[in-house]
């Protein structure tokens, strides 16, 4: 089956800690985006990727970082330095046709 | 101003109701226009996309765009408790730098009463 996945699904970080968020997909779609979303608010862009080793931060990056060393694969890492990590992190992949994107599960984020 | 916004709702319709959701976006060069479903504590499911001024049918749903009035919207026919979630519009916003990525609004909630 294509699709997306995102691992784990629930996570725990305490204070201080950096977490790596997991999204592969196998579409063979280009383009890779990160989203957070908050309680009762729409989509935010964190970090997005239109081609491999490539990557470009969207609205809120500060605090996360990424990496898109193959085409299936794009971690995002919550640093220490995000005050305010709690959310639901979604990650999309769009193919060749035009802007249409797909959601993987997403990972549900938690600071303990 | 916010570049794409929705009424938060929450907004009910009776089973068997047309339940109509509205958005309205700021860049006048936009050319994509998508709506998503979210049930609670999951990911977004892509309904439907459209680009061209008018209606676009699929199913029970209908996307409509009035490029002019930069507005698109979501009519659900004959709706079904099992359409309450929130609908996620989302519009490719070119002053953003790029054209492969989407700005979306808050979401309306639908609830749908049996």
């Amino acid at each position: 089956d294509g699709g997306i996945t995102q691992s784990p699904k629930y996570l725990f970080r305490k204070e201080g800690q950096n977490v790596t968020l997991s999204c592969e997909q196998n579409l063979n779609h280009d383009a890779m985006y990160w989203y957070r979303q908050d309680p009762g608010q729409g989509l935010r862009l964190i970090y997005y990727s239109q081609i491999v080793n490539d990557f470009q931060k969207g609205d809120i990056a500060e605090g996360y970082s990424v990496s898109r060393e193959k085409k299936e694969s794009f971690p995002l890492t919550v640093t220490s330095a995000q005050k305010n990590p709690t959310a639901f992190y979604l990650c999309a992949s769009s193919g060749t046709g035009p802007d249409t994107q797909y959601f993987g599960p997403g990972t549900r984020l938690t600071v303990l | 101003q916010k570049e794409v916004e929705q009424n938060s709702g929450p907004l009910s319709v009776p089973e068997g109701a047309i339940a109509s959701l509205n958005c309205t976006y700021s860049d006048r060069g936009s050319q994509s226009f998508f709506w998503y479903r979210q049930y609670s504590g999951k990911s977004p499911e892509l309904i439907m996309f459209i680009y061209s001024n008018g209606d676009k049918e699929d199913g029970r749903f209908t996307a409509q765009l009035n490029k002019a009035s930069q507005y698109v919207s979501l009519l659900i026919r004959d709706s079904q408790p099992s359409d309450s979630a929130t609908y996620l519009c989302a519009v490719n916003i070119f002053s953003s730098g790029s054209a492969r990525q989407l700005t979306f609004g808050s979401g309306t909630q639908l609830t749908v009463l049996p």
